[in-house]
């Protein structure tokens, strides 16, 4: 089972951001939070990942709270293109029983409107 | 660099034959991992190689089987193929030197409709 909860579906107006929310209390000290988004029927992309520091890159920015236990991905202007469905993934940082699994929940399904 | 490539795109094969899909992974990648997604399970875990060996494995039936090359393309085969296996299949690669927790980079995807 994931180990992430995430709201089903949220709406977000064009050139507003978009505030991503994610809980994952059970989450373990030595665990990342990764966010992926897959537009309809294409392979999912990447986003941003991050253990502990809020991190910023060309896409997006995470806001991880300092319990860990729940992150925000943040689209600072949305345009039509972010409709998608974005995951929040939370694995481990080195070698385990879960290596080279990602292990996905529902996701977001974030629709940008005009 | 040229991202993860996965041929064919699109398939379709009727009930007890057998396919098989290709993945190419990022240049410099020895890890390939693959998924399943159906709209009824989502995005489910297949089997995950690095360096010509399966290192993790999910739950799926023993029909479901990946192997992988010297130069780290991967294939998957699904053998006497059954309407359930209808399906995206998506491949993923990392560099796989750390221990499997590395970043993911996902191609395309196959898509098999089986009739």
């Amino acid at each position: 089972d994931a180990k992430t909860t995430q709201p089903p579906s949220m709406d977000c107006a064009e050139g507003r951001a978009a505030n991503l929310p994610c809980n994952h209390s059970t989450i373990s000290g030595n665990e990342y939070v990764y966010w992926y988004r897959q537009i309809h029927s294409q392979g999912p992309q990447y986003i941003i990942h991050g253990l502990k520091n809020n991190e910023t890159n060309e896409m997006a920015s995470l806001i991880i709270t300092e319990d860990r236990k729940s992150s925000t991905l943040i689209l600072p202007h949305a345009t039509l293109r972010d409709t998608a469905v974005y995951y929040c993934i939370v694995r481990a940082s080195h070698g385990s029983s879960n290596t080279g699994k990602l292990i996905f929940g529902q996701g977001t399904t974030l629709q940008v409107k005009p | 660099k040229a991202g993860v490539t996965q041929t064919p795109r699109y398939l379709i094969k009727t009930r007890g034959q057998q396919v098989t899909l290709s993945c190419s992974p990022i240049s410099g990648h020895r890890s390939v991992s693959w998924y399943q997604q159906t709209p009824g399970q989502g995005l489910q875990f297949l089997f995950e190689y690095f360096s010509e060996t399966q290192r993790n494995k999910g739950n799926f039936p023993g029909r479901f089987s990946g192997r992988q090359f010297s130069n780290s393309r991967s294939e998957m085969n699904v053998s006497t193929l059954e309407l359930g296996d209808s399906a995206l299949y998506l491949c993923a690669s990392s560099t796989g030197t750390s221990g499997g927790a590395e970043t993911q980079y996902f191609g395309p995807g196959t898509r098999l409709l089986v009739l």
